[in-house]
């Protein structure tokens, strides 16, 4: 069964330091979102491409977090610098199609960060 | 501003019980409500309800949506300790396909 392949799974970072996470969304999947879960909250979106382009980023802290999917498959998340607020569940989701908001996204592992 | 409301945040039932599990919104542009399990671990989708009345069932998981008052529920009968996760409801909003999500409600099944 496809799935959405996310690395790494855990990283612990101390302040100021810069990270990155890595996404593979299933094959054919058009649309990427990248979501940040804080403990006992839901997940919140921070960014969506469609393809390479990006759709949604107004959650993004651009000061401190960019996003890009350079050929529309893979995708990378940087945090940089990055701080003590940051500690949350990154996770990559993806459709195989997005307008009309009606297609279910399918989750990858997730990266859990720990910033010291 | 749009938001998704889940309740009870938590519940503590014993194995064979009966829950359910309520999900408000207040989201403009709305185009489907989602239902997602979530144990340590990313959400598994369990179901999407795009119309009022309709039940979708899987198993001993069912669940409605009410477009008119705004909310959906999502009940388990018989359930299992297995069953003991976070169940997250979500909202599509809008033409780009953003999810905006609860919070969350906590199960507990205790054997």
């Amino acid at each position: 069964e496809a799935e959405v392949a996310q690395s790494p799974r855990y990283k612990i970072t101390e302040k100021s330091q810069a990270v990155a996470f890595w996404c593979d969304p299933i094959s054919g999947h058009a649309t990427l979102y990248w979501y940040r879960q804080i403990l006992g909250q839901g997940p919140e979106l921070l960014v969506q491409f469609q393809d390479e382009s990006v759709v949604d980023d107004s959650q993004l802290p651009k000061d401190r977090f960019s996003a890009e999917r350079l050929k529309g498959v893979d995708s990378t998340l940087k945090i940089q610098p990055a701080e003590l607020g940051d500690s949350a569940m990154y996770l990559c989701a993806s459709s195989s199609r997005a307008g009309q908001g009606s297609y279910e996204q399918y989750f990858g592992p997730g990266t859990r960060l720990t910033v010291t | 501003e749009d938001k998704v409301v889940q309740s009870p945040l938590s519940l503590v039932v014993h194995e064979g019980d009966t829950v359910t599990l309520n999900c408000s919104y207040e989201v403009t542009n709305f185009r489907s409500l989602l239902w997602y399990k979530q144990e340590k671990k990313a959400p598994t989708f369990l179901f999407m309800l795009t119309s009022s009345g309709i039940e979708k069932k899987s198993g001993r998981l069912s669940s409605i949506l009410d477009k008119k008052e705004l909310f959906s529920i999502l009940n388990i009968t018989a359930t299992q300790t297995g069953d003991s996760a976070v169940y997250l409801c979500a909202v599509g909003s809008s033409n780009t396909g953003k999810l905006i999500f609860g919070q969350g409600t906590t199960l507990q099944v205790k054997p």
